[in-house]
């Protein structure tokens, strides 16, 4: 089993382009979450998706939108890239909701 | 709003010494979660922590979980360098959604 996957594992884009970060997971779990990761601010949710479906806000969801594709894939779309967007980002699922999360390798986003 | 504070953020220890890291957070839950991660890595899952009282030990890690007080320690015994990582709990966010709240992490070296 690959686990969780992400694509791509590094991306540059300039201030208003958009790109779509794609997650799959192949244990199959119900729920996958996207977080960020900033230096010395821990993981921060972004969005989550509880069942194939289901989406939800999690603490910083503004400037993101999600689509959970099916049960195996969850992307993270971003807009209109602004640098404050600049961060690693983690995709993790679980078999439940309250389950283990496993996380994904990251991409490392730069917004110029 | 949950908060989930850590501390030491950084920790410099010998090889053979002991040291705790602590994790505190703000509301009820009875389920905490410790995780590692390597520079430039994912995270791994060490611990999940199910109830109050419950104390697991992996190796030279042991954790444990006091609900009453909203504490988790990790505790490192005799440290070696291959544990040298930044450690991360975090809380389920709890009220009917999904997903955690992670610490801010503590980075801990181990020197030789």
């Amino acid at each position: 089993n690959a686990g969780v996957t992400q694509t791509p594992k590094f991306q540059v884009l300039k201030t208003g382009q958009s790109m779509t970060l794609q997650c799959a997971q192949d244990m199959n779990h119900n729920s996958m979450y996207w977080y960020r990761q900033d230096p010395g601010m821990g993981l921060r949710l972004i969005y989550y998706s509880a069942s194939e479906g289901t989406t939800d806000k999690g603490e910083v969801p503004n400037g993101y939108n999600v689509s959970r594709l099916n049960k195996r894939e969850f992307s993270l779309r971003l807009e209109s890239a602004a640098p404050s967007q600049t961060s690693v980002y983690f995709c993790a699922s679980s078999a439940t909701r309250s389950g283990t999360q496993y996380f994904g390798p990251g991409t490392r986003l730069t917004v110029l | 709003e949950l908060k989930v504070e850590q501390n030491p953020l950084f920790l410099s220890m010998q090889e053979g010494k002991n040291y705790t890291i602590y994790c505190n957070y703000s509301t009820t839950s009875d389920r905490l979660y410790w995780y590692r991660q390597d520079p430039g890595k994912s995270l791994e899952s060490l611990f999940v922590l199910l109830s109050n009282g419950a104390v697991k030990q992996e190796g030279r890690l042991m954790a444990s979980l006091d609900t009453k007080a909203r504490l988790s320690t990790l505790h490192i015994t005799a440290a070696v360098h291959d544990l040298s990582a930044t450690y991360f709990c975090a809380v389920d966010v709890g009220g009917g959604a999904d997903g955690l709240t992670f610490g801010k992490g503590t980075h801990l070296i181990i020197q030789p």
